[in-house]
């Protein structure tokens, strides 16, 4: 079974800290994304990486960067953390494949911005 | 550009009621499509895929999906819903070769005893 693992269930941070959200995957998976989840607006894609040090941009990148130095380690970082930014967190990885791209997520991370 | 809709936000139904729920998506080539589930407090799960060959897909928990070409219709049918299916469901697409999923914004299932 494809494990991704968050390192925190729970997360409350000041306005201006700088926070790190950690995701571990352990299949082997080069894709790996970060996405953010508010009621009525479904999950919104933050950044992705297809391999290691790579990294695109989502739909929504502002505020937000990553960073991948192992394939299995997937990390988002707020760098001025704001009380907008206080949402669901899910990580989620997929084989690189041709053919479809099932994505297996973590349980999230529920970030607080006071 | 792709994108996914969803046309019901929220649903309440009895038990052994029929359910579907309505997804449309836009996206000019060949299609992955799936449909995932979060239950309350739990990751989020992938509840059945197409990919390709029979358009009628079959998932986990009785759940079942018909894919409609002509429509971009991917709705998601299950004939008698249960207490347990209380959840809130996503319909994603995912264009051929693409790394990226597009999630719909949910449909949030209640489903009274």
């Amino acid at each position: 079974d494809v494990k991704v693992t968050q390192s925190s269930r729970y997360l409350v941070k000041r306005t201006g800290e700088k926070v790190f959200l950690e995701c571990v995957q352990d299949m082997d998976h080069e894709n790996m994304f970060w996405y953010r989840q508010d009621p009525g607006l479904g999950l919104r894609l933050i950044y992705f990486s297809y391999d290691v040090k790579m990294k695109e941009k989502g739909d929504i990148p502002e505020g937000y960067s990553v960073s991948r130095e192992k394939k299995e380690r997937f990390s988002l970082i707020l760098e001025s953390a704001s009380t907008n930014q206080t949402s669901m967190y899910l990580c989620a990885s997929s084989l690189m494949a041709e053919s479809y791209n099932e994505q297996f997520f973590g349980p999230g991370t529920r970030l607080t911005v006071l | 550009a792709q994108s996914v809709s969803q046309h019901n936000h929220h649903v309440i139904l009895s038990e052994a009621a029929s359910l579907e729920l309505g997804c449309n998506y836009s996206y000019g080539g060949t299609v992955n499509l799936f449909w995932y589930v979060q239950y309350p407090g739990q990751h989020l799960q992938l509840l059945l895929k197409y990919f390709s060959g029979d358009p009628l897909v079959k998932g986990i928990k009785g759940f079942e999906a018909e894919f409609i070409k002509s429509k971009f219709s991917f709705n998601l049918r299950k004939p008698s819903v249960q207490w347990s299916d209380t959840a809130e469901y996503f319909c994603a697409v995912n264009g051929r070769g693409g790394d990226k999923i597009i999630f719909g914004k949910g449909t949030r299932l209640h489903i009274l005893p």
